[in-house]
């Protein structure tokens, strides 16, 4: 089965203690993205990827981190730095990250700061 | 202004009714549309792409305005399994050459019974 896969789906984490997230696809998209949703606002995006060992800055990448060594995988770092990392991630791909390209998204991770 | 703009709703309509939503964007550059449906506490789902004048789906018919830059969305016959909310999504060329979707607030559908 093709998909994307996401874990955990619920996260809580102390204050100060950095936590990565996790993102696989198996559907051979290049492109791969990271979202935050917030209640009552539209996804923003954290970072992107279009190739392997490559990623860019989206609008809110301050407190966030990526690594993309694999195709498959685009795990997500949210570090100390974050200051209100409570939030609704999703992980998204897409097959050449152009203007036809249509975004699927994971299950998402509900992080939850104590 | 926001880059994409939505009536967040809610629409309470009965089942069978026919509902629009309407979604404007600000950026001509504009390449592609498409509405996005989110269940409550779940990730967003393709509903439909719009990339020239529309186009139709059973039930669903999206339009586009590029003139006027807004897109719509109608349902016709809702069904309770209908509500939902639904996202408008642009997407959009960078100054650095990528695409980036910009996704609306979303607009909030019940359909009663």
């Amino acid at each position: 089965d093709g998909g994307i896969t996401q874990s955990p789906k619920y996260l809580f984490r102390k204050e100060g203690q950095n936590v990565t997230l996790s993102c696989e696809q198996n559907l051979n998209h290049d492109a791969m993205y990271w979202y935050r949703q917030d209640p009552g606002q539209g996804l923003r995006l954290i970072y992107y990827s279009q190739i392997v060992n490559d990623f860019q800055k989206g609008d809110i990448a301050e407190g966030y981190s990526v690594s993309r060594e694999k195709k498959e995988s685009f795990p997500l770092t949210v570090t100390s730095a974050q200051k209100n990392p409570t939030a609704f991630y999703l992980c998204a791909s897409s097959p050449r990250g152009v203007a036809t390209d249509t975004q699927y998204f994971g299950p998402g991770t509900r992080l939850t700061v104590l | 202004r926001k880059e994409v703009e939505q009536d967040p709703g809610p629409f309470n309509v009965p089942e069978g009714a026919t509902v629009a939503f309407n979604c404007t964007y600000s950026n001509s550059a504009s390449q592609s549309f498409f509405w996005y449906r989110q269940d409550c506490r779940k990730e967003p789902k393709l509903l439909m792409s719009v990339y020239s004048s529309g186009n139709e789906d059973g039930r669903f018919t999206a339009q586009l305005n590029r003139a006027s830059q807004y897109i719509s969305l109608l349902i016709r016959d809702s069904k309770l399994s209908d509500s939902a909310t639904y996202l408008c999504v642009v997407n959009l060329l960078t100054t650095s050459g990528t695409y980036k979707y910009i996704f609306g607030t979303g607009t909030r559908l019940k359909v009663l019974a």
